[in-house]
């Protein structure tokens, strides 16, 4: 179980251009989501944290008009690169909180990332 | 500020040898720590989990080791196979200024599995 998908894998976009990643947790609903952002031979970096029926949380440094973020339902989460620029490419991986017991048990599990190279 | 550090950037060790990756925390606050696994071009796999109530939990070949005194963390691999070979990260949830609480990654240490 705690399966979370990204779509897509990858994907290569012209400067200027915006691209959504979307993030699915399939077997389980996670009314939290976050997005990580991870440079090569890096660590990954939360860049933000998504809540489902309201806005998202932002980190410092991270543009909330640049990542455009949008917790629609229990299962999907997505982050929208706006007029994205060679600098925005890197792997986004996104995670979603499984919750029991209280918030002292709580587990992220991770979407296997998405790779994006803006020309 | 606090932070979640490695102190081995790479470790090479034979295949079937046991290996241990360390990990220093400083916030003496964090209740629960996670190591997750991570291959090339790939997610980071949770591989186990540690409240800071315990001191030592077992899983499947690996097992994970507290020590809030000195604010110490290993993982421990039985049996070193190839398969084995990513990048660890562990990783601290702590409760951020807002109340919400997030995780924290370490710098990560890349194991290399010599067959």
């Amino acid at each position: 179980g705690a399966v979370v998908s990204q779509h897509p894998s990858w994907v290569i976009c012209k400067s200027g251009t915006s691209v959504k990643i979307e993030c699915r947790s399939l077997d389980f609903q996670a009314t939290t989501m976050f997005w990580y952002r991870q440079f090569p031979k890096q660590s990954l970096m939360l860049m933000a944290t998504s809540n489902e029926g309201s806005k998202a949380t932002y980190e410092q440094g991270v543009e909330k008009d640049k990542f455009l973020i949008n917790h629609a339902s229990l299962t999907l989460s997505t982050l929208t690169v706006t007029s994205a620029h060679p600098e925005d490419s890197s792997f986004y991986i996104c995670s979603a909180l499984m919750t029991s017991g209280g918030l002292s048990q709580e587990t992220q599990y991770f979407g296997p990332g998405t790779r994006l190279l803006v020309l | 500020g606090e932070s979640v550090g490695l102190h081995l950037p790479t470790l090479s060790v034979q295949e079937g040898d046991n290996s241990i990756i360390n990990c220093a925390y400083s916030n003496s606050a964090s209740d629960y720590f996670i190591w997750y696994k991570q291959e090339s071009g790939k997610g980071p796999q949770f591989i186990i989990d540690i409240r800071s109530n315990m001191d030592k939990r077992q899983g499947q070949r690996v097992t994970v080791l507290l020590n809030k005194t000195v604010k110490h963390l290993s993982l421990q691999i039985a049996a070193t196979q190839p398969g084995d070979s990513a990048v660890y990260f562990c990783a601290e949830n702590i409760s951020m200024d807002t109340g919400r609480r997030a995780l924290t990654f370490g710098s990560g240490t890349r194991l290399q599995v010599q067959p």
